[in-house]
């Protein structure tokens, strides 16, 4: 079946630390969107992706950056990581062509900046 | 931007009761409104949606109301059971050029006590 995924599922880092999370779709969407998790605060954008050559800032993405290697992948960093980036962050894409429609979900990554 | 405030954060239930959780959202011009469920350790799934041309919609023991005046939509679940606890998540969708894009509410905690 046509997926998400995303990698790594868990990491644990050290404040001040670079980190790329990665994300993965077979589903031949254009678009592609990555969200943090936190308990009470729901699900926040941090950046979208409407095509390979779109890229989007969503409501909190101070201290993050994206890039779009190609339609299928698009991957989050963390320049410098610091705790309070501790979240379970999500990639989700959706096909669009005439208005807004469902996200699909990848499993997550749950990050731990220590 | 966009607000979505989703009520109440926790919501507690007997089996086979009916279970209510409301949205609104502040961007006038939003046309698309999804209910998403979450399961402990899962990723977020579409459970149903309607469109502002559509005042309800129904899925078995699952319905969707909107009213567009007020700026306000909510989830009903009828004959709850114990599978239905979870994180549910309301949305509503991004007018102009960022259309598509999707603002979550905070989410609400659903447990069904058998």
């Amino acid at each position: 079946d046509a997926d998400v995924t995303q990698t790594p599922r868990n990491r644990i880092t050290k404040t001040g630390k670079r980190i790329m999370l990665e994300c993965s779709q077979t589903k031949g969407h254009d678009r592609m969107y990555w969200y943090r998790q936190d308990p009470g605060l729901g699900l926040r954008l941090i950046y979208y992706s409407f095509d390979v050559k779109d890229i989007n800032k969503g409501e909190i993405s101070d201290g993050y950056s994206v890039s779009r290697q190609a339609q299928a992948k698009f991957s989050l960093s963390l320049e410098s990581a610091i705790p309070n980036q501790t979240a379970l962050y999500f990639c989700a894409t959706s096909d669009l062509p005439l208005g807004a429609g469902e996200q699909f979900f990848g499993p997550g990554t749950r990050l731990t900046v220590l | 931007g966009e607000n979505v405030e989703q009520h109440p954060s926790t919501l507690s239930v007997q089996e086979r009761d009916s279970a209510v959780i409301k949205c609104t959202y502040s961007d006038s011009a939003s046309n698309y409104f999804p209910w998403y469920k979450q399961e402990l350790g899962k990723r977020p799934q579409l459970i149903i949606d309607i469109r502002s041309n559509v005042g309800e919609k129904k899925d078995q023991r699952i319905a969707v109301t909107l009213n567009k005046t007020a700026k306000h939509f909510s989830l009903h679940i009828t004959e709850t059971q114990p599978e239905d606890s979870a994180v549910y998540f309301c949305a509503s969708n991004a007018g102009g050029t960022s259309y598509g894009k999707l603002t979550f509410g905070q989410g609400t905690i659903l447990t069904v006590h058998p």
